[in-house]
């Protein structure tokens, strides 16, 4: 129940595309869901988070989608670029109480030039 | 402002010997993170200090890992005797500790049991 289940585990895109990758959870007391950007030797950093009361949320050519219903959500990155090439990982916790983040298991995500 | 900084970069020890990694957080953050990731997976949480207390260490194991975190600021994490399935980047990360603040990471230690 405290896992985060994410997919697909590697995807190549044509630069302009977009790319979109899915993440599934159970624990309905989720209250944050962050993404994460890795490159190759540094640490995961923020890129965009959302909370579960609202469906949507965008900056700049990265957005999130939420179905709370459906226990999902996506991110969805416009215009892909080959700077965009990282390794994304969804994350969940119970940040009302300042649980542990669970991860999701990363998409290496490959942006064709 | 200065990120979390970690050292050493790389490590590479044969298995039954020591190793001690080092964290300094942003200056301020009250909570700091030790993660392992294991190559091609996510991170995972191994302990959690709120100032110099800890929070979490529910996914430490506590017969060969240790940590400490004196004067809640600076950490370290410490493996004895290391096994070959402790060859992971080793992450530290700190936070404001406050709702909905973000984790900031270091870059990580990669561990290389022999």
């Amino acid at each position: 129940q405290q896992q985060v289940k994410q997919s697909p585990q590697s995807l190549i895109v044509q630069k302009g595309g977009i790319s979109i990758i899915n993440c599934a959870y159970e624990n309905t007391a989720f209250d944050y869901f962050p993404w994460y950007q890795q490159f190759p030797g540094k640490g995961p950093a923020l890129l965009i988070a959302i909370r579960p009361d609202v469906s949507e949320k965008k900056e700049g050519r990265f957005t999130i989608s939420f179905n709370k219903s459906a226990k999902q959500f996506s991110l969805h990155i416009m215009d892909s670029q080959p700077g965009d090439s990282a390794t994304y990982f969804c994350a969940a916790s119970i940040d009302s109480s300042a649980s542990k983040i669970i991860f999701g298991s990363g998409t290496r995500l490959s942006i064709r030039p | 402002e200065a990120g979390v900084a970690q050292s050493p970069r790389y490590k590479i020890i044969e298995k039954r010997q020591s190793v001690a990694f080092w964290c300094n957080p942003i200056s301020g953050h009250a909570t700091l993170y030790w993660y392992q990731q294991i190559l091609g997976q996510g991170p995972k949480l191994l302990i959690q200090f709120q100032n110099n207390g800890v929070v979490d260490d529910s996914q430490l194991p506590k017969d060969r890992f240790s940590a400490e975190r004196l004067k809640g600021v600076d950490s370290t994490l410490k493996i004895q005797p290391a096994k070959l399935e402790d060859s992971a980047v080793y992450l530290c990360a700190s936070s404001l500790g406050s709702l909905y603040q973000p984790q900031h990471f270091g870059d990580g230690t990669r561990l290389s049991i022999l």
